[in-house]
Formats: C-alpha cells, sequence, structure tokens
C-alpha cells in the first residue's frame, strides 16, 4: 500500500516555461509534506515544505499546493532553469513522526 | 554547514560477504535513518533511529541490521549480502519532526 505516489516517472519542459510536479497521499494523518530535489550521485536535499494548515507556502521560484481534501500537492517552478534538472521526492509525514514517506519520485528535465 | 558522511561512494562485494555501511553526521541530530534507492522505487525506508541504542524497522528491514553506539554514527549491515541488495544507500539525519539531511549514497554492487 503506497501512501505517498507520484503517478509521472518524467516531465520535461522547455527552459522559462513552468513546470508542475504532482503528488497524491492516501493517509490522513499526514499533516506535514515535503519537496526534496536529488542530482545523480548525491543525497537529496530539502527544497520547500508545506504544513496541513496553509494551502500554499512560496519560496523564490518554487511553490508548493496543498489540496487536502482532494489528498493533493503540486509543486510549481516558475520559471524553470536547465539547472532545476534533477529527481524531485515528495514525502509526507504525521505531526509526531519522527520519519517521513517519500514517493517514487518524478526527473525533471528542463531543455535549454 | 550541516554534513553527513558515508564511508564509502562506491564499493562491491560478493555474495555472502559481510558489509557495513557507516553513516556520521556532526549536526547534534537525533533520529537518523537508512534507506535504499532503485530506479522506479524511490527511497524505501530500512531502518530508523530515534536516539542511541534505540531502532526501529523501516518498510524493508529483511535481510539488514543496524547498530547506533554514538549520537553521530549509524551503521548499516548486511549479514550475508545477496545480489538483489546492489543498490545506492542514503543515510540521512533530522532534529526530532524536522527535515532529513541526506549523505551523499554509497553505491554497492554485489557480485
Amino acid at each position: 500500500d503506497q501512501q505517498v505516489k507520484q503517478n509521472s516517472p518524467s516531465l520535461s519542459v522547455q527552459e522559462g516555461r513552468i513546470s508542475i510536479l504532482n503528488c497524491d497521499y492516501t493517509n490522513s494523518m499526514f499533516d506535514y509534506f515535503l519537496w526534496y530535489k536529488k542530482y545523480p550521485a548525491e543525497g537529496p536535499t530539502f527544497l520547500i515544505s508545506i504544513s496541513s494548515i496553509k494551502d500554499k507556502n512560496e519560496d523564490g521560484r518554487f511553490t508548493v499546493f496543498l489540496n487536502k481534501s482532494a489528498k493533493h500537492l503540486s509543486l510549481h517552478i516558475v520559471p524553470s532553469q536547465p539547472g532545476d534538472s534533477a529527481v524531485y521526492f515528495c514525502a509526507a509525514r504525521s505531526t509526531n513522526a519522527g520519519k517521513s514517506t517519500f514517493g517514487d519520485g518524478t526527473t525533471l528535465t528542463v531543455k535549454p | 554547514d550541516v554534513k553527513v558522511t558515508q564511508s564509502s561512494r562506491y564499493l562491491v562485494k560478493r555474495t555472502g560477504e559481510k558489509v557495513f555501511l557507516e553513516c556520521v553526521q556532526d549536526m547534534d541530530h537525533e533520529n537518523m535513518f537508512w534507506y535504499r534507492q532503485d530506479p522506479g522505487l524511490g527511497l524505501r525506508l530500512i531502518y530508523f533511529s530515534y536516539d542511541v541504542k534505540m531502532k526501529e524497522k523501516g518498510d524493508i528491514p529483511e535481510g539488514y541490521s543496524v547498530s547506533r553506539e554514538k549520537k553521530e554514527r549509524f551503521s548499516l549491515i548486511l549479514e550475508s549480502a545477496s545480489t538483489n541488495q546492489t543498490s545506492m544507500y542514503l543515510c540521512a539525519s533530522s532534529p526530532r519532526r524536522d527535515t532529513q539531511y541526506f549523505g551523499p549514497g554509497t553505491r554497492l554492487t554485489v557480485l
């Protein structure tokens, strides 16, 4: 039973356009959501997060939207840059849990 | 600066060997984690630890064990390596209920 799903294994966009990465979850106890970015041969790094009390969080070119009723979140990158090409992992956890549950990842390719 | 280091970037072992993967963090974090990453399967949690000498099984603990004798060090042990344990192994640490900081990973090949 996969509790966090990223249904698109890959996404390709043109430089300067918007990238939208999606994530769905099934566990109603999840109340904190994170996105991590991973380059080849490196460990993932934290990108942005959102608490369930919010529906949007913005940090520069990155915005995460949360739709609790649909159990869906998305990461928007505007404008996309070639350096954004990486694997993006969605993760979720509940308040009292020290561990997060990760999705399978989406490989983003931004073409110059 | 936050730092998580892993003992090896690349490792080649033979089937049946005992393998130790070491992870050290310098941030005094309570939590430490071991994941494996395989194509199409994302990050799967093997074991995690909330404190020294404490450990909990993750989603795929079979064939692995862990040791945390000191707060800064978390070791993953493959008692008898098998070819299906060929993978990228990632260690992470975090303060309680906060974001995780990952090491660079160890690519293990079991022949």
